[in-house]
């Protein structure tokens, strides 16, 4: 059974600085795995999509690399503001007839002004 | 714009009765997709549905119902079989990305809150 975590449950940095989101899952058979944010009471934001065949992607600040073979994931966040503030969700899409979406459990991030 | 459309965004719901929480879509979707969410837990699959007028149990399926009448359109009733129902509810829909790999596009959320 897939399982996805994410270490930290939650970070806290100052303005400006590069931080680094985790995230594990067990069973490397994927399709692709995705990065979401989240605000407040709010529904998921896709950020970064990365196929099961792609090691990274980019998108502005955004860096999301992929080790398919060690199952971990990681979101690069440079140059951090505020406006970063949210959680954090990676999820990974199974293989086989249901393509289901496995989520981790979020890092909520707080950047400090 | 397109996009997905949850009503409502706040609903209490005094126990024992049934409630149906609204899905709408317009970026001509074939698979919808219900989630709950609690703090800790992360996201958790209800029920999913590939196509029109088929639908399947999620992981977490118990308690709820859902009908898929129509491609644009997938509401979810929380029964009052529903042990727990207080919670955040997702409604996501999945689509061809620019990459051409399916992404899931989600809409804004409902909380339900049993009195």
């Amino acid at each position: 059974k897939q399982e996805v975590t994410q270490i930290p449950a939650a970070l806290s940095v100052p303005e400006g600085e590069n931080l680094v989101l985790n995230c594990s899952f067990t069973d490397s058979a994927i399709y692709n795995l995705q990065w979401f944010r989240q605000d407040p009471g709010k529904g998921l934001t896709s950020l970064l999509l990365i196929q099961s065949s792609q090691r990274e992607q980019t998108s502005g600040r955004l860096n999301a690399s992929l080790d398919k073979s060690s199952g971990r994931s990681t979101l690069y966040i440079a140059a951090s503001q505020p406006g970063d503030s949210a959680t954090y969700l990676c999820a990974v899409l199974t293989g086989g007839a249901t393509n289901k979406l496995i989520f981790g459990t979020g890092t909520l991030l707080a950047v400090q002004p | 714009d397109g996009g997905i459309t949850q009503s409502p965004k706040y609903l209490f719901r005094k126990e024992g009765q049934n409630v149906t929480l609204s899905c709408e879509q317009n970026l001509n979707h074939d698979a919808m997709y219900w989630y709950r969410q609690d703090p800790g837990q992360g996201l958790r699959l209800i029920y999913y549905s590939q196509i029109v007028n088929d639908f399947q149990k999620g992981d977490i399926a118990e308690g709820y119902s859902v009908s898929r009448e129509k491609k644009e359109s997938f509401p979810l009733t929380v029964t009052s079989a529903q042990k727990n129902p207080t919670a955040f509810y997702l409604c996501a829909s999945k689509g061809a990305h620019s990459s051409g790999a399916n992404v899931l596009t989600f809409g804004a959320g409902s909380r339900l809150t049993v009195l």
